[in-house]
């Protein structure tokens, strides 16, 4: 199974700062063939379901706001929010789906300093 | 407008069994690479399975042999029977799909709560 490792498991970041979480995988996440990285980043806000916010790693999803972003490739991967605003407080996952069975991170906190 | 919506949730005794549903619309759930994750009270998401348009099926390890994925084409719904049902599968139980095929999870349901408990 690919492990995914999250840092930190909080943090906590001025209104306006940027947030950096970082996600480590234990395996190669990069399909050669189409040169995709299968990584994702969800956001999951206090009593709702996951949203998806990045997909292939850098993809940003239809809506999602263009502070957010992601990158990295291979098995270190970064989401970054440049400028946090105080709705971007949640808990966020990086996903692996490259293989079965698809595994989370632990997940991030993230609340306003 | 793609929704999903679970239902079938609810407390149980160790060892039974329930049937979880998630009804899909606006979107056709055979054509679709469909999941279930869970996620235990305060804890973090879990994949429990998946059932692939070519109706082929995975699972996790703490699931098999327990739990079957299955799609109901006329109703346009995933299943989830959970049979011997322990204390570790209380949880909150989501129904996903994935944004093309071999893709991440773009679509999630509410969820529904399963507690295992005596």
């Amino acid at each position: 199974d690919i492990v995914m490792t999250q840092s930190p498991d909080s943090l906590a970041v001025s209104l306006g700062e940027r947030a950096t979480i970082n996600c480590k995988s234990s395996q190669n996440v990069l399909y050669s063939s189409n040169n995709k990285n299968y990584l994702a980043w969800y956001q999951q806000k206090s009593g709702q379901p996951p949203k998806l916010l990045i997909s292939w790693a850098s993809t940003r999803e239809s809506g999602v706001p263009d502070r957010f972003s992601g990158s990295g490739s291979g098995t270190d991967f970064t989401l970054a929010i440049s400028s946090l605003q105080a709705e971007d407080v949640a808990v966020y996952y990086c996903q692996q789906y490259y293989s079965t069975p698809y595994t989370f991170g632990q997940g991030t906190k993230l609340e306003i300093k | 407008e793609v929704q999903l919506v679970e239902s079938g949730g609810g407390v149980i005794q160790p060892g039974g069994s329930l049937r979880l549903s998630c009804a899909a619309s606006g979107f056709t759930v055979s054509n679709s690479y469909m999941s279930w994750v869970r996620q235990a009270p305060g804890k973090g998401l879990e994949w429990v399975s998946v059932l692939y348009s070519g109706g082929g099926t995975v699972y996790a390890d703490s699931v098999k042999g327990r739990f079957t994925i299955s799609r109901d084409n006329s109703k346009n719904t995933l299943n989830l029977q959970m049979d011997t049902l322990r204390g570790d599968d209380t949880a909150v139980y989501y129904c996903a799909r994935e944004g093309g095929l071999g893709a991440a999870f773009q679509n999630w349901g509410q969820g529904t709560l399963v507690t295992v408990s005596s």
